[in-house]
């Protein structure tokens, strides 16, 4: 069946450190690969997107995400986190050929501890 | 100029009520969407439209009617209301069927 997994429901980092959000997908082919933030009380931002060709690419607010076709895996990172990346983060994945519909992760909501 | 927009941002209603909602995007896109986030934050799709044409109808109450005047709008429109519909709802639209989707700020439906 198509899915796709956020395995950490809550993240908590310092303000500076490293971070990364773990996404994984179950398909049998490579789906469309997207990374949502969702700031308190605000809708969706699009941070990045993969659909083909080199497999890191660069989001905003410097943000990067690494699809590896070996683990159906396509995590977010940031070198440094800072206070205000505090949100809800989606992972969103289209199954082309399954009415390409865009299917939502549960959510990782990331605290940044000052 | 906002690109994707919702109104109302809150709606507070009794149940068995009837309610819209409107979206409208200036993207010139030809697909919209209506996305629910229940209380756990989690976002479910309930209906895409492609040039005012339904192409996705998720398993959703009859009581939630989409209706799309042109390509640049998509209502949602919900008959006697429960409380199990208290959510979050969220139109998107996009270029293309399958590519990256442009939210709006979401309304937050409470049914009391």
């Amino acid at each position: 069946a198509q899915s796709v997994t956020q395995p950490d429901i809550h993240i908590t980092v310092s303000e500076g450190a490293s971070l990364e959000l773990r996404c994984n997908y179950s398909y049998g082919a490579t789906p469309y690969l997207f990374w949502y933030v969702q700031s308190p009380g605000q809708g969706l931002q699009l941070l990045l997107k993969y659909f083909s060709g080199d497999t890191l690419v660069q989001g905003i607010k410097g943000f990067e995400a690494e699809f590896k076709r070996s683990q159906s895996s396509f995590n977010l990172r940031k070198p440094s986190v800072h206070w205000s990346d505090a949100a809800e983060y989606f992972c969103a994945v289209v199954f082309t050929g399954g009415g390409n519909k865009l299917t939502f992760g549960t959510g990782t909501q990331l605290k940044v501890e000052l | 100029d906002t690109a994707v927009s919702q109104t109302p941002k809150y709606l507070v209603t009794q149940m068995g009520n009837d309610k819209s909602i409107k979206c409208e995007q200036n993207l010139g896109h030809d697909t919209m969407y209506w996305y629910k986030q229940d209380s756990k934050k989690f976002l479910k799709i309930m209906f895409s439209y492609n040039n005012k044409e339904l192409i996705i109808n998720e398993t959703v109450p009859n009581r939630f009617s989409p209706k799309s005047p042109d390509k640049a709008h998509l209502n949602l429109h919900i008959n006697s209301l429960e409380l199990g519909d208290s959510a979050v709802y969220f139109c998107a639209s996009s270029q293309d069927y399958g590519a990256e989707a442009f939210f709006g700020q979401g309304t937050r439906l409470t049914v009391v």
